[in-house]
């Protein structure tokens, strides 16, 4: 079974550029979660999806940060103009209930 | 709300010896509990998880972890580490709803010497 592809795999961009990533999840699982990973901490959920839907973006900073979810499959997570601080690991989760909680390789992103 | 402390940043240990890294939880809900490792440079791997019957779970690598409800403690142990099981471990936990979210620690730096 295929796991969760993420791209690209490192991006680095100058502060207040914009930046994009993409997450390509299992088949047939419904619910896909972006996490970031700022070096030396644990993974902080930024948004949850079900299907289409969103479920939880209480911790995305909305104001740079925005995800979509296009017909319940892929998603993109952009940031619109990028800080110093948003360096980190960007990781694309999806769960199911059979199968538990997968994790992509993450886009690790520098801001310069 | 749920939340998780891992009580240690950094563990230091020689190789052979025993581990145990700790991890306490806080939630209203039932959790389900998880540890999972990270090598550098790579992404998270699952060691173990507790969804329910046995309190004591083995996972992968030879660790196993313990779940405590009335400490709400769920430790990670190993009786003799290697050089390779250095790493971050993270501990997790989701509520018992089918799209809970994973909501992890800080981590802990298992350094193993020789």
């Amino acid at each position: 079974e295929a796991g969760v592809a993420q791209s690209p795999r490192y991006k680095i961009i100058e502060k207040r550029q914009s930046v994009a990533f993409w997450c390509n999840p299992i088949s047939g699982h419904a619910t896909l979660y972006w996490y970031q990973q700022i070096l030396g901490q644990g993974p902080k959920l930024l948004i949850q999806f079900q299907n289409n839907g969103v479920v939880d973006d209480s911790q995305l900073p909305k104001d740079r940060f925005s995800a979509e979810r296009l017909k319940g499959v892929d998603s993109t997570l952009k940031i619109q103009p990028a800080k110093l601080e948003d360096s980190a690991v960007y990781l694309c989760a999806t769960y199911w209930p059979l199968y538990g909680y997968t994790f992509g390789s993450g886009t690790r992103l520098t801001v310069v | 709300a749920q939340s998780v402390t891992q009580l240690d940043s950094q563990v230091p240990v020689f190789e052979e010896a025993p581990v145990e890294l700790r991890c306490n939880y806080s939630s209203s809900v039932s959790v389900y509990l998880f540890w999972y490792v990270q090598y550098p440079n790579q992404g998270l791997q699952l060691l173990l998880k507790y969804l329910s019957g046995s309190t004591l779970v083995k996972g992968i690598n030879g660790f196993e972890a313990e779940f405590n409800k009335s400490q709400t403690s769920f430790h990670l142990r190993k009786p003799s580490v290697h050089i390779s099981d250095t790493a971050e471990y993270f501990c997790a936990v989701s509520p018992t709803s089918n799209t809970g979210k994973l909501i992890f620690g800080q981590g802990t730096t298992l350094q193993v010497k020789p």
